[in-house]
This record gives C-alpha cells, structure tokens and sequence, in this order.
C-alpha cells in the first residue's frame, strides 16, 4: 500500500488563486513528520513547509501553509495568492521514526502534483 | 558555496564506464542521503549515512556504491550500470541528532546529477 499519496497529478491555476494540494498519508506510528517540497524544472527539490504529528496548530510559512487533519490523514497545501513562479512540481513527503537508532531517516514520497500557473 | 551542491550535474556513461557522483555540503549537517528519482516514479532512498556511518541500504544493487569520508561529503560510485539506472540523482543532508526524534529532521537537497546510460 501506498504511503504518500497525491491523488491529483496535474493542475492548472489562474494567476492570484489560492491552490490547494491535496496529500493522505498512511502510518501507524503516533510519532511522524509530514513534508512538502517544491521541485521546478531545473530538477533541485526545495523544501517548502514542515508539520509534526504533535504539532496542535497547522504550520505556515509565508504563502504556504498546510491544512493537517490527523483524523483523515490528510496534509493539504494550501498555496495564497499563486505566482507564475509557482508552477513546478510539488511532493509531499513523510518520515517516520527509526528504531534502529541514529535519527537519520529517508523520506518517503508521493508521485507529485504538477501545478502550472496560468496568466 | 552554500548549500548543497553536487557534481556533475549531468552525466551520460556506458555501461562499462566506472564513474563517481560527488554531493558536498556546506550546512554543518551530520546525515547525508542518496535518492534515486525515475521518470514517472516517485522518489526513492537509496542510501542513509549518518555521522559516517551507513546506517540504510535500500536494497540497492552493488552496482552503486556509496562512500561517506566525512559528514560534508558522500560520492556515489557507479560501474556496470544499465540503461533502467538513467535518473536524476538527488543527494540530501540534515541535521540529525543522537539525542532528538529523526522525523523531526528537515532534509535539504541538493541540484541533482542527471544521469544518462547508454
């Protein structure tokens, strides 16, 4: 089964829309860390917004902010006031913990939604 | 140099070539990552280190080889790979700690190597 999944693998937006990105997740453990990254056609993935399992509030950075709803196991983002600049690929990621000790553990990632910012 | 930075950025080889990727980073990072990411396939680990020490392999096959001389810099060696092997290759890094929860950990990516198999 899936872990990340995005259920829309295109979208096209009008400039100055809000867009909301759609991601469920799946996991057991109480303990997780729920990503989103922004990869433009140059290939680099830039981090974009983090959230906590434990976190009470949803978390915002700027124009990004990410609508957590633990009981659905979903973590939408949520993009104000959209930019032609916007338009690249967008992956939400999640990690859990590792009990084998360390701390350092992968992503796991969605397929990816690919926004394009229409004028 | 800020960042993460990886070299080459692209890279066309045969498949009887040996050639290594090189990721470095300049965050003051301990954990370092090789992911794989495919046409029409999501992202996948390939490697974890962390504070030098290989701590994942991703069933990943011997035809990669990683190596990790310090916290700032991992290579990726390659030899006798196959045309399916053609991807982006994405280093990362983060902080990591011994004492704090790795999915807390936010990961930073590097450019990628563009990678091509004849």
């Amino acid at each position: 089964a899936q872990k990340i999944t995005q259920t829309q693998p295109g979208m096209f937006v009008q400039e100055k829309e809000a867009v909301t990105l759609d991601c469920t997740y799946d996991t057991s453990d109480p303990s997780y860390g729920l990503f989103w990254y922004k990869q433009p056609s140059s290939g680099e993935m830039i981090f974009l917004i983090y959230q906590g399992s434990y976190d009470q509030q949803n978390a915002t950075e700027g124009r990004y902010s990410l609508n957590f709803q633990k009981a659905r196991k979903s973590a939408n983002l949520v993009i104000s006031a959209s930019q032609l600049g916007d338009s690249a690929m967008y992956f939400c990621a999640m990690r859990e913990p590792s009990y084998s000790g360390g701390g350092a553990d992968g992503l796991t990632f969605g397929k990816g939604t690919h926004l394009i910012i229409q004028p | 140099e800020t960042g993460v930075t990886q070299t080459p950025r692209h890279l066309v080889m045969g498949m009887t070539n040996k050639k290594s990727l090189k990721c470095e980073q300049h965050l003051g990072h301990n954990a370092m990552y090789w992911y794989k990411q495919s046409a029409k396939k999501p992202l996948e680990l390939m490697f974890v280190y962390n504070f030098k020490e290989q701590t994942e392999n991703n069933s990943v096959p011997s035809r990669f080889s990683p190596e990790c001389p310090n916290s700032s810099h991992l290579f990726l060696h390659l030899h006798t790979l196959q045309p399916e092997d053609s991807a982006l290759y994405l280093c990362a890094s983060s902080q990591s700690s011994l004492r704090l929860a790795g999915y807390t950990d936010t990961q930073y990516f590097g450019p990628g190597t563009r990678l091509t198999v004849l």
